[in-house]
Parts: C-alpha cells; sequence; structure tokens
C-alpha cells in the first residue's frame, strides 16, 4: 500500500516555539505538498516541492519554511508558532508525470497533523 | 483573486437522488486539470475524478461525473443515486501549466454533502 506518513497526528505548542512537522512518502514521489486545512477556507498550499532542495511557494508562505532534503522527506517548518499557525497541516506527495505526457496524477494524502498553538 | 470557487458550504440530498456540486474557475492557462477529492469525517482525502482541459467527453467514474463547461470556467460534480456514504466534504482542485514540471494543486473552499435517509 501507498503511504504518506505525517509524524504526528495531535501537536500542542507555546507561542514562538520553532515547531517542525515532517512528513515521509514511500512511493519515490517526485512531487510533495504541505496545506492547512482550516473550516470555511477548505486547503490552502502553504509550499510545494517537485524535486530534491526544489521549492517553491504557494499562496500562503508567511511564517513557514520548508525543507527537502531527501526525496522522501519533506518537512514544515513554523520558525516562531503563533496562535493564527492552529491548524490541520496536511501533507501529500503525487508522481509528476509531466515528462511522460501523464498530467493527471492524482494526490496522495497523510493522515494530517492537529496543531494547536496555544 | 480565488482561483477555485466552490459557492455552496452545504447541500442536502435524499438518498437515491442525484446532487450537483458546482465550481467555478480561473486561469488564463490553455492547459490545465480539474479533480475532485472526498473527505468523510474520518479526514482522509480520496481522489474521484478528473478532467483535462483538452479531453473533448466530460469524465465519469461510476456514480460520478463531471460536467465540465469550458467556456463558463466550470467543473460541476455530479453524484447519482446519492447513498448515505456519500455524506462527506467534497474539494474541487486544479492544476495549471499542465505540460511542466512541478505543478501546483490549488483547492477551492469544500461543499459539506448531506444525504438524508
Amino acid at each position: 500500500d501507498v503511504k504518506v506518513t505525517q509524524s504526528s497526528r495531535y501537536l500542542v505548542k507555546r507561542t514562538g516555539e520553532k515547531v517542525f512537522l515532517e512528513c515521509v512518502q514511500d512511493m519515490d514521489h517526485e512531487n510533495m505538498f504541505w496545506y492547512r486545512q482550516d473550516p470555511g477556507l477548505g486547503l490552502r498550499l502553504i509550499y510545494f516541492s517537485y524535486d530534491v532542495k526544489m521549492k517553491e511557494k504557494g499562496d500562503i508562505p508567511e511564517g513557514y519554511s520548508v525543507s527537502r532534503e531527501k526525496k522522501e522527506r519533506f518537512s514544515l517548518i513554523l520558525e516562531s508558532a503563533s496562535t493564527n499557525q492552529t491548524s490541520m497541516y496536511l501533507c501529500a506527495s503525487s508522481f509528476d508525470g509531466w515528462a511522460e505526457g501523464k498530467v493527471n496524477e492524482k494526490l496522495f494524502f497523510g493522515s494530517g497533523t492537529q496543531l494547536s498553538v496555544l | 483573486a480565488q482561483k477555485i470557487t466552490q459557492t455552496q458550504p452545504g447541500m442536502f440530498v435524499q438518498e437515491k437522488e442525484a446532487v450537483t456540486l458546482d465550481c467555478t474557475y480561473d486561469t488564463s492557462d490553455q492547459s490545465y486539470g480539474l479533480f475532485w477529492y472526498k473527505q468523510p469525517s474520518s479526514g482522509e482525502m480520496i481522489f474521484l475524478i478528473y478532467q483535462g482541459s483538452y479531453d473533448e467527453q466530460n469524465a465519469t467514474e461510476g456514480r460520478y461525473s463531471l460536467n465540465f463547461q469550458k467556456a463558463r470556467k466550470s467543473a460541476n460534480l455530479v453524484i447519482s443515486a446519492s447513498q448515505l456514504g456519500d455524506s462527506a466534504m467534497y474539494f474541487c482542485a486544479m492544476r495549471e501549466d499542465l505540460y511542466n514540471q512541478g505543478g501546483k494543486l490549488i483547492f477551492g473552499q469544500g461543499t459539506e454533502l448531506s444525504v438524508k435517509p
């Protein structure tokens, strides 16, 4: 079974703490994504990566950074956590078939990390 | 500007009836793809259906079909013969610049569907 694993299901942190959210996929996917999900706002893209050491900003990158040192791992970093970063964080990965004309590749999602910043 | 708009925060449908979930999108790209995902209360994200901008026929997958109207920039999901298990949040998503590396997938706000027995 294909798998995207997020390191924590629930996380509680204090304002100002540095927070690391880890995501690992075992499908050799090129693309990896971090979204946050909030009621009424849907899923909003924070960052994505289409290759090792490559990263692209999504729609809401402020207050976040990412790291992709290995193909299977994509980390989201909250440099100084704030209460407005309390949210559900979803990691996803996909095969990037653009070079082969396969453009309908679906995302595989992790089970999410519910982060509370107090 | 919102690239994907789902204007129905919540919808109800009677079991066994059909329901249409609306999705409009905004892009100037010629090559793009549209996706629908389902998120039950368990939280997992389930891929339902895909439509490419160059596809001439509307996509279908079992009870799911996509009513693609390119000129109107709409990609509505139609669920036929609703079942209780269809109760979930539904998200429309779009990938632009389809034939280049590293396209990002942008989601809409979601529509919560409730199927009544």
